[in-house]
Order: C-alpha cells, then sequence, then structure tokens
C-alpha cells in the first residue's frame, strides 16, 4: 500500500501545452509539498501546504498552480509547458515539525 | 540563504572499503539535518535526522554524526546493496517544515 503515490510516473508533453500531475498520501500527515529535482540532481522546494493551506510558495512562475482539495491530495497544474520545465518533480508529505518527508516516486516531466 | 554543499560528487568502493560522505552547510538556526537515500528512479527514502553537534545515529553501516558546521555519513564494510546517492539536507528555523538540499554524493560499491 503506497504511502505517497503520484501519477503519472512519465510525462513526454509539447512545448505550450498544460499538464497536471496529481499526488496522493495515506499516511495522516498534515503537510504536503512539491519539489523539483533538476539534472544535476537538486531537490529545491517549490510549494508546501499545510491542511489544504498554502503555506510555502518559493519563486515558481505563476504558470504553476498547486491546488489542495484536502490535506490527502496535492495535485500541480502547468500551463504553457517550456523546455526548461523538464525535470522530475517529487511530491511529499510530512507531520507538522521535525520530521522527515515521505517521497512519492516521482513524475519525470520531458518537455519535446 | 542556507546552503548546503556535499562532497565528493561520486564515490567509487570496493567491497568492505569504509569511507565518510561529507555534508557542509550554513543555515540561520539549524532545527534538524536529514539524511537520505536516493535510488535511480526513487524517491528520496529517509534515513537520520540529527538535531544537536556532537549527536550521532546509526543504522546497520551507515553512521550519521553532526557538528556545528558539518556532517559526516560514514559506510562501514559497504555491500553493492548501498550504491545510492545520499542526500543532506537542512531545516531552518525559522523556514517552517521547508528543507535545503544538497546536490548528493553517488555512491558505488563494487563486488
Amino acid at each position: 500500500d503506497t504511502a505517497v503515490s503520484q501519477t503519472p510516473k512519465y510525462l513526454v508533453t509539447q512545448m505550450g501545452n498544460d499538464k497536471s500531475i496529481k499526488c496522493e498520501q495515506n499516511l495522516g500527515h498534515d503537510t504536503m509539498y512539491w519539489y523539483k529535482q533538476d539534472s544535476k540532481k537538486f531537490l529545491k522546494i517549490m510549494f508546501s501546504y499545510n491542511n489544504k493551506e498554502l503555506i510555502i510558495n518559493e519563486t515558481v512562475p505563476n504558470r504553476f498552480s498547486p491546488k489542495s482539495p484536502d490535506k490527502a491530495h496535492l495535485n500541480l497544474h502547468i500551463n504553457s509547458l517550456e523546455l526548461g520545465d523538464s525535470a522530475v518533480y517529487f511530491c511529499a508529505s510530512s507531520q507538522v515539525g521535525l520530521y522527515g518527508y515521505t517521497f512519492g516516486s516521482g513524475t519525470r516531466l520531458t518537455v519535446v | 540563504e542556507d546552503q548546503v554543499t556535499q562532497s565528493p560528487e561520486a564515490l567509487r568502493l570496493q567491497e568492505g572499503e569504509s569511507s565518510s560522505l561529507n555534508c557542509s552547510y550554513t543555515v540561520s538556526g539549524l532545527r534538524g539535518l536529514f539524511w537520505y537515500r536516493q535510488d535511480p528512479g526513487k524517491g528520496p527514502e529517509f534515513l537520520f535526522t540529527l538535531y544537536s553537534a556532537g549527536e550521532e545515529k546509526e543504522k546497520e553501516r551507515l553512521k550519521a554524526t553532526l557538528t556545528k558546521k558539518e556532517s559526516f555519513l560514514h559506510i562501514t564494510a559497504p555491500k553493492p546493496e548501498d550504491s545510492a546517492t545520499y542526500l543532506c539536507a537542512v531545516q531552518a528555523a525559522a523556514a517552517g517544515n521547508k528543507l535545503t538540499f544538497g546536490g548528493g554524493t553517488r555512491v558505488l560499491v563494487k563486488p
């Protein structure tokens, strides 16, 4: 039973398209995140939600819009995709406080 | 701005050859330092949290230590299944639950 699940695992799309990535966690955690891992393997936070409320919004183009319908789900919608958006996007969750994250297995987005 | 630097970028070891990975950090008010393991095509897997200088944590062949400026991940007598990328991250006091990651160390253990 997967703790943090993301769909799809792979996404290949053309420039200018709009796409969504979905994430669900069954751990009962209060906080969910989106991280981007670039080709050099650096993980950088994009967004954080706590119980459906946006807590962290790093410097991310407003083409990226997260949505949290409830505390177990956090989706990421990307408009007008660009080549530079190609990366692996990870969803994660944690309890509030000093706890390690549980990551999903990632979505590899390739924009052509 | 919080920064995390990991070295070396890559490490090739023979099975049984112990070694250490370094994680240097600058952060305003460290709340915690985290170590993760990442296998190809998978998400990072949590290993340890260290909270204060002098603290040590162990799990099987891995031991993590923390000073005021850096953390080390010691791999004792590694096996091929220890091959992975090891990521270090810090959480700052004023950063909520945000983790700032280093670039990782790719470890390859040859039989």
